[in-house]
């Protein structure tokens, strides 16, 4: 199986500032690499698709990008809806797997 | 606009079976495959397997192959998960969503979740 981790496991920043996530696959996964954005008790919401192509209506703020193994996730001025956890999931093979999370917090 | 409405929490005990429902609307239901997710309280998102409701073909997180089945009826765009043999780490939120692309394979769309709580 595939294994996704991600750093930092939780990060605190102001409104405004631009924040970075970074992923990493445990093989080459090209761009098959996908996020989400989950707020407690809620269900993800799919925020990017294949590493840096935004799901319609979602905030252009938001950017992703990289290929292989190694990715990011790119807020570019943070907002208080912001706040929530952030999770990569790669898409190369099955099973299907997902990297641990990122909790942002707005400070 | 595309919903995915889930059935309610379910509570069992060690051993039993639970099917959770799946309700798609807003699109065509045979169009798109539909994956199942879970999340054990406090951990992070676990993917179960898929099914594609045209054909009815299957793949499973080998973990859980033997366990699970993954059902459609196209009649009423409703898919299904029954896990049986059920243990204690099987308490989770349980997700149905919907692949959005079969080659890109990501999750578009969410149902709302079914907390499935396992205890004797």
């Amino acid at each position: 199986d595939i294994q996704m981790t991600q750093s930092p496991s939780s990060l605190s920043a102001s409104v405004g500032d631009r924040v970075t996530i970074t992923c990493r696959a445990s093989q080459s996964i090209s761009t098959y690499l996908n996020w989400y954005q989950q707020k407690p008790g809620k269900a993800p919401k799919l925020l990017l698709y294949a590493a840096s192509s935004l799901k319609t209506g979602v905030p252009s703020r938001f950017s992703g990008g990289g290929s292989g193994t190694d990715f990011t996730l790119t807020i570019s001025s943070l907002q208080p809806e912001d706040s929530a956890t952030y999770c990569c999931q790669q898409s190369y093979n099955t099973p299907f797997t997902f990297g641990p999370g990122t909790k942002v917090d707005i400070k | 606009q595309v919903q995915l409405v889930q059935s309610g929490a379910e509570v069992r005990k060690p051993g039993a079976s639970v099917k959770v429902s799946c309700k798609a609307s807003g699109y065509t239901f045979t169009s798109y495959g539909l994956s199942w997710v879970r999340q054990a309280p406090g951990q992070g998102l676990e993917w179960m397997g898929w099914i594609n409701p045209n054909k009815g073909n299957t793949d499973f997180a080998q973990r859980l192959q033997g366990r699970v089945t993954l059902t459609t009826d196209t009649s009423t765009s409703t898919a299904y998960m029954e896990l049986r043999s059920l243990r204690s780490d099987d308490t989770a939120v349980y997700y149905c969503a919907r692949v959005g692309d079969r080659s890109e394979y990501y999750f578009d769309y969410w149902g709302q979740g079914t907390l499935v709580t396992v205890s004797s």
